[in-house]
């Protein structure tokens, strides 16, 4: 597509409930990365993939949250037992990124419009 | 570990203002620096980057330097426009696990006729 495409673009649950949100990268970009925005605190770090590895899931705030991507292309973010403190705008990006992990391959981030997530 | 440091907000001008919004920063090495905006109801999107330090990123009217010496990458509009209005994160790729970007917690701005 155009560009990053995420879904859905709201989500309500239940606390305990588990929850998918759904990435679609630029065609081509090899980069993804997941990032959390809550009110105040500004664009959090959750896990970066290159192809479908992930060199660095360093964000992830619990053994709650995992993340998977097939294909080289779309990702998944899966939350399971949801809390109210989950409750934040998940943001998806891509950059093109490349095997030579060129610095400039990855300077541009594309970023989506993000998934309001809702925990009652 | 890296991180940013932005001026809270928001920031209220009118138009034809000038603005600035501070930025430092923290990290080894020397990190290349970014600023995204966030206009509303949209993703955000890269407006100026620096990679080296003097550097001086520039679009839309929009400035900011490098200055390794404060750790400081200030954005600089002289003249600001109700179209401005929108959320500025500063940000920041350092050496080290330099594939993701570090983000300060963002700075809204209004700008009113």
């Amino acid at each position: 597509g155009a560009g990053v495409s995420q879904s859905p673009s709201n989500k309500v649950t239940e606390k305990g409930k588990d929850v998918e949100l759904r990435c679609d990268p630029i065609s081509g970009h090899t980069a993804l990365y997941w990032y959390r925005q809550s009110l105040g605190q500004g664009l959090e770090f959750l896990i970066y993939f290159q192809g479908n590895s992930a060199p660095d899931k360093s964000g992830l705030p619990s053994d709650r949250f995992s993340a998977e991507r097939t294909g080289g292309s779309v990702s998944t973010l899966t939350i399971q037992r949801t809390q109210q403190e989950d409750s934040a705008v998940y943001l998806c990006a891509s950059s093109p990124g490349g095997r030579g992990l060129i610095r400039s391959s990855f300077e541009k981030l594309f970023f989506g419009s993000g998934t309001q997530l809702s925990v009652l | 570990g890296d991180s940013v440091t932005q001026m809270e907000g928001p920031v209220t001008l009118s138009e034809e203002a000038f603005l600035t919004i501070n930025c430092t920063y923290t990290a080894t090495g020397y990190p290349s620096l970014f600023w995204y905006v966030q206009y509303p109801g949209e993703g955000l999107q890269l407006l100026l980057k620096a990679t080296k330090a003097d550097d001086k990123g520039s679009n839309k009217g929009f400035e900011a330097t490098y200055r390794k010496e404060t750790t400081s990458f200030h954005l600089e509009k002289g003249s600001v426009q109700v179209s401005d209005s929108a959320v500025y994160f500063c940000a920041l790729r350092g050496n080290t696990g330099f594939q993701k970007l570090v983000f300060g917690t963002g700075t809204r701005l209004l700008v009113s006729p």
